[in-house]
């Protein structure tokens, strides 16, 4: 176990819907990355929050946003939902970015998300 | 364009025997190579990570290299165990870009008593 805990751990929408996910990082990090596992993919990078700034942001268009907290654990919120974001969602908490130890991705066991 | 890919066909070995994984990547200059597992229903699970000046890593059974020059990393488990099947996937980190990876779509491993 990580220590990274998401939820919900499934869920179930309808075209046009928006959705809260969340995760709680493990102790002591402050970064925070989220990721999309379509079906027989690898995970795609959508954003990484370091203390509560957005740092980095992939291919994704703005209907995806998120927030990160003082207490590190963070959002992902998906508006106008299209059948194409049906996916695991996945969060990752890794330390400090000064840190070698920064590189090292710690992920959840990710939301299930179902949009039909 | 940019790309990463592994093997793309599902990998099935006799126990005991050394599985060899693929990861190739054009039109990147990663500062790093990790490699992460993952099992059905779960998230990936950090393996091993590389510099883009180390030429190979060892943990326990695993060995990855890394060619900067054929951009590729090879990943190998020795003296396999059913245990040892599930998902790899390989995963590029650029420079200055932590915690933001690119993801190979990995490859499933079957290990069969």
């Amino acid at each position: 176990e990580t220590g990274v805990t998401q939820s919900p751990t499934h869920l179930i929408k309808t075209r046009g819907q928006q959705v809260t996910l969340r995760c709680s990082s493990q102790s002591g990090h402050n970064t925070v990355s989220w990721y999309q596992q379509a079906l027989g993919q690898g995970p795609q990078f959508i954003f990484q929050y370091y203390r509560e700034e957005e740092n980095g942001r992939g291919n994704f268009p703005p209907r995806f946003s998120g927030l990160q907290f003082p207490n590190y654990s963070s959002e992902l919120n998906v508006n106008a939902l299209e059948l194409d974001d049906s996916a695991l969602y996945l969060c990752a908490s890794s330390l400090a970015r000064d840190s070698v130890a920064k590189n090292i991705q710690y992920f959840g066991a990710g939301t299930r998300l179902s949009v039909l | 364009s940019q790309k990463i890919e592994q093997n793309s066909e599902a990998l099935n070995i006799q126990e005991g025997k050394t599985a060899t994984l693929t990861c190739n990547y054009t039109n990147y200059s990663p500062a790093y190579l990790q490699w992460y597992r993952q099992d059905p229903g779960r998230g990936p699970v950090f393996l091993l990570l590389i510099r883009e000046n180390e030429k190979e890593k060892r943990k326990e059974r695993l060995k990855v290299t890394f060619d900067t020059t054929l951009k590729q990393s090879l990943f190998h488990i020795t003296a396999s165990q059913p245990a040892d099947s599930a998902t790899y996937l390989c995963a590029l980190e650029l420079y200055n870009q932590g915690g933001k990876l690119i993801f190979g779509q990995g490859t499933e491993l079957s290990v069969k008593p």
